[in-house]
């Protein structure tokens, strides 16, 4: 059975400052990988999507993720935080034969300081 | 600009009565999707469609819970009877969608948040 598993439940950074946000999958098929965002009180938004082809996926916001096969990683990444971007940030995975359906992992709570 | 809506966006009710959340998919998806956010337990899938049939509902439990979709602009999901633990965030996505191998992107609404007491 497929899951996800964010390696970070907090992760607070200054402002400006790069920031990684891990994830790893388990699957036994070929995968999609997804990263979508929460902000406070409001649904979750579609940050970035792996499908296939190059293994570098850049999204909104100036976030990018690198999708590691041998590693079973989707970790997420930004050079320069800004405070707008203190959210949830979740990893989701689809296995390509279910239809679209998705697992999220738990989350990461990312808090920019000033 | 089209959205997913979920009404009510907030509820408040007694242990034991029957709670109904409704979902209007973005027009032209026929895809939905259930989810159930809480602290503890983080994004459940309950229960997904396409074309208004379920495809799955196994994250559901089918004693008291239950999710129809009567047309295609309209999503239900029911609660009956109610119970403190039901407490949480429920959110819908809805997805274009063209076979059952494809990729499904998912726009989600945003959520009611239900509180039982």
């Amino acid at each position: 059975a497929q899951s996800v598993t964010q390696l970070d439940s907090q992760v607070p950074v200054f402002e400006e400052a790069p920031v990684e946000l891990r994830c790893n999958y388990s699957s036994s098929v070929s995968v999609y990988l997804f990263w979508y965002v929460q902000y406070p009180n409001q649904g979750l938004q579609l940050l970035l999507k792996y499908l296939s082809g190059s293994t570098l996926v850049k999204g909104i916001n100036g976030f990018e993720a690198e999708f590691n096969k041998s590693q079973t990683s989707f970790h997420l990444r930004k050079p320069s935080v800004h405070i707008s971007d203190t959210a949830e940030y979740f990893c989701a995975v689809s296995e390509n034969n279910q239809g679209g359906k998705l697992i999220f992992g738990q989350g990461t709570e990312l808090s920019v300081k000033p | 600009d089209a959205r997913v809506t979920q009404t009510p966006r907030h509820k408040v009710t007694e242990m034991g009565q029957e709670v109904t959340m409704r979902c209007q998919p973005i027009l032209g998806h026929n895809t939905v999707f259930w989810y159930r956010q809480t602290m503890m337990q983080g994004l459940e899938l309950l229960a997904y469609f396409r074309n208004r049939a379920p495809l799955d509902d196994s994250g559901m439990p089918k004693d008291r819970f239950s999710a129809e979709m009567p047309d295609a602009t309209l999503a239900t999901l029911k609660i009956q009877p109610s119970e403190p633990r039901d407490s949480a965030v429920y959110f819908c996505a809805s997805g274009p969608s063209r076979a059952v191998y494809s990729y499904n992107e998912q726009f989600f609404g945003p959520g009611t948040r239900l509180t039982v007491l």
